[in-house]
């Protein structure tokens, strides 16, 4: 059974960069699209964008689309979200999940979440 | 502003029924996009429970089932067990979007 083991928490400055790693453990990337997701504090899920790694196609949602970059390694073992600019608004828990090929596209493995703090 | 409207919390005592609610547009759920619910227990991630509207996961108890009419759906628990609870999201997609996806904004459970 496939697991996500994602990066640990980082505290970011106003205006920095983050760049969290999602690591398929127990399989590969190969076959799946990989979509990342953040939850602010007390909130809903906010789609950011998804990518194909065999493929290295990324598709980020147009609203970050000027500072998101959605990666993967040639290996297609670990995905990686960078996000630049970064504001308060930044803060939150970012999930990486797999769109599961036997589930209509759910999202049916998922990592344990990275914390991701923007203070000055 | 979640795009799917979920009612903030329910309640039901131990081995009762529970309904939660997963409202969507003509764009999302009317659009004939499946819905997927998942369970987020505290400090998790979220789990799987029901795919496209209606199939549960292996492994998921027949204890929760999921319906769709319209621009709606819905999560059904029966026999509700204290593990139970947890917040559930709905979650489907948008034509609007591109058919990127949309989420409720979660419903908290309590067992009372």
């Amino acid at each position: 059974q496939m697991h996500l083991v994602q990066s640990d928490s980082e505290v970011k400055q106003p205006g920095s960069s983050v760049k969290v790693s999602c690591k398929a453990s127990g399989g590969s990337l190969r076959n799946h699209g990989i979509t990342w997701l953040r939850q602010a504090p007390g909130q809903g899920f906010e789609w950011l964008g998804g990518i194909l790694p065999l493929l290295g196609a990324a598709n980020p949602t147009p609203t970050f689309q000027d500072r998101l970059a959605l990666t993967a390694d040639e290996t297609s073992t670990t995905a990686y979200l960078e996000l630049t600019s970064l504001t308060f608004e930044d803060t939150a828990v970012y999930f990486c999940a797999r769109d599961g090929t036997h589930y209509r596209g759910a999202f049916d493995v998922w990592g344990q979440g990275t914390l991701v703090t923007v203070s000055s | 502003q979640a795009v799917l409207t979920q009612p903030p919390s329910v309640s039901g005592a131990p081995g009762q029924r529970v309904t939660i609610s997963c409202t969507g547009t003509s764009s999302n759920i009317g659009a004939h996009y499946d819905v997927h619910w998942y369970q987020q227990l505290p400090g998790t991630a979220p789990k799987l429970l029901i795919f496209a509207d209606t199939d549960r996961p292996s492994g998921v108890p027949d204890r929760f089932s999921g319906s769709k009419s319209g621009t709606s759906a819905s999560l059904a628990i029966t026999g509700l067990q204290a593990e139970d609870e947890a917040v559930y999201f709905c979650q489907s997609y948008d034509s609007g979007l591109n058919g990127r996806g949309v989420f409720g904004g979660g419903t908290k459970l309590t067992v009372l």
